[in-house]
């Protein structure tokens, strides 16, 4: 089974930074990676898929990058509504998501 | 639209069973490879288990936590998924959610959820 994991765990940063969000395979998953967005109390929604692709309707500040074992996904700007946990989401072997990781504004 | 309707959860005490069902809409069904993903409480998202369409030999695969208790199956003729829980286990506590991409291992199709509390 592939294993995720997520660094950092958590995050908290000003309006207007750049936030990176590493997640790492345990082996190589190439680019069949998803990033998700879950709001509390809400359903998740797709950011990326296939490692950099950007879902339709999601804004552009999103972005992902990298492939085989580390992949990224940064928020170029970050914005008061980008609040909620990340994660990442391996699709090359079966189905494992990461831990996620919480974003708040500080 | 695309829509995923899930019904079926509630109390159950350890070792009973719950079957989960899940009506979609606005995609062809049959055609698509359908999950189930769960969070527990204040926990993250756990995948669960994947059947894929009947025309590609509706291949199932669960993960490790609930294989040999959990099976996972569909009807084409009413677009319905159906999860089954057997011997469930407190751990089995979460929201339940539906889950698609359609042909694709990434969903940007999720149903509501559906809360299971597994409780003596």
């Amino acid at each position: 089974d592939i294993q995720m994991t997520q660094s950092p765990s958590s995050l908290s940063a000003s309006v207007g930074d750049r936030v990176t969000i590493t997640c790492r395979a345990s082996q190589d998953i190439s680019n069949y990676l998803a990033w998700y967005q879950q709001k509390p109390g809400k359903v998740p929604k797709l950011l990326i898929y296939a490692a950099s692709f950007l879902q339709s309707g999601v804004p552009s500040r999103f972005s992902g990058s990298g492939s085989g074992t580390d992949l990224t996904l940064t928020i170029s700007s970050l914005q008061p509504e980008d609040v909620g946990t990340y994660y990442c989401q391996q699709y090359k072997s079966a189905l494992t998501f990461g831990p996620g990781t919480k974003v708040d504004i500080k | 639209e695309v829509q995923l309707v899930e019904s079926g959860g509630g109390l159950e005490r350890p070792g009973g069973s719950l079957r989960l069902s899940c009506i979609a809409s606005g995609f062809t069904f049959s055609n698509a490879w359908m999950s189930w993903v769960r969070q527990g409480p204040g926990k993250g998202l756990e995948w669960v288990g994947r059947i894929y369409s009947n025309a590609e030999g509706g291949t199932i695969e669960y993960a490790a936590p609930v294989k040999g208790r959990f099976t996972i199956t569909r009807d084409d003729s009413k677009n319905t998924l159906h999860l089954q829980m057997n011997s469930l286990e407190t751990e089995d506590t979460a929201v339940y959610y539906c889950a698609t991409g359609v042909r694709s291992g990434y969903y940007p199709y999720w149903g509501q959820g559906t809360l299971v509390t597994v409780s003596s």
